[in-house]
């Protein structure tokens, strides 16, 4: 496609339930992204992968989270037994690689725990 | 560690007002410096960037220069119109990290 795809938009859960958000990133992109964003705040970093190799998951808040490339395009966030806490807009964003270069985003998946 | 710190909104100005919104950083190294947008609505999207030291950032009337010695990434427009009107995150380069974004808000 065109452009970085995230589905679905909208996600509501139920305390404790399991979710899985999708990122389908611009074709040929090698590095791909996820950063979480509370209301009123700055993207925070959760993960990064180049191709399928999760290089960084420093960011992930924690072990409920998890995060695949098993093929080097689309990407999966999980999130298990979800809480309140993980309520938060979802971004996905992929670039051509390297620091100096462009990453473009997704319209993110906003979740909604209650 | 690496972070971002930006300027707290809002920012409320007229149309044809001089726009500065300040953003310092901290890093390792030298990486590159971002300025994102995010009109209501839409994703972030790219708006400028600069990869070493001195480089100028440019696009639509913003500009952003990359100061190490005062390490500082400001934006500034000489002239906003109502359309500016979003909220602006300064990153830094690599696994990208954002300070907490300002909003903008130009009124006619």
């Amino acid at each position: 496609g065109a452009g970085v795809s995230q589905s679905p938009r909208y996600k509501v859960a139920k305390r404790g339930q399991d979710v899985a958000l999708r990122c389908d990133p611009i074709s040929g992109h090698v590095s791909l992204f996820w950063y979480q964003q509370a209301l009123g705040q700055g993207p925070e970093f959760l993960t990064y992968f180049q191709n399928e190799a999760q290089l960084d998951k420093s960011g992930l808040p924690s072990d409920r989270f998890f995060a695949e490339r098993p093929e080097g395009s689309v990407s999966t966030l999980k999130i298990q037994r979800t809480q309140q806490e993980d309520s938060a807009v979802y971004l996905c964003a992929s670039s051509i690689g390297g620091d100096y270069t462009e990453a473009f985003f997704g319209q993110g998946t906003r979740l909604t725990v209650v | 560690g690496n972070s971002v710190t930006q300027m707290e909104g809002p920012v409320t100005l007229s149309e044809e007002a001089f726009l500065t919104i300040n953003c310092t950083y901290t890093a390792t190294g030298y990486p590159s410096l971002f300025w994102y947008v995010q009109y209501p609505g839409e994703g972030l999207q790219l708006l400028l960037k600069a990869t070493k030291a001195d480089d100028k950032g440019s696009n639509k009337g913003f500009e952003a220069t990359y100061r190490k010695e005062t390490t500082s990434f400001h934006l500034e427009k000489g002239s906003v119109q109502v359309s500016d009107s979003a909220v602006y995150f300064c990153a830094l380069g690599g696994k990208l990290i954002f300070g907490q974004g300002t909003e903008l808000s130009v009124k006619p």
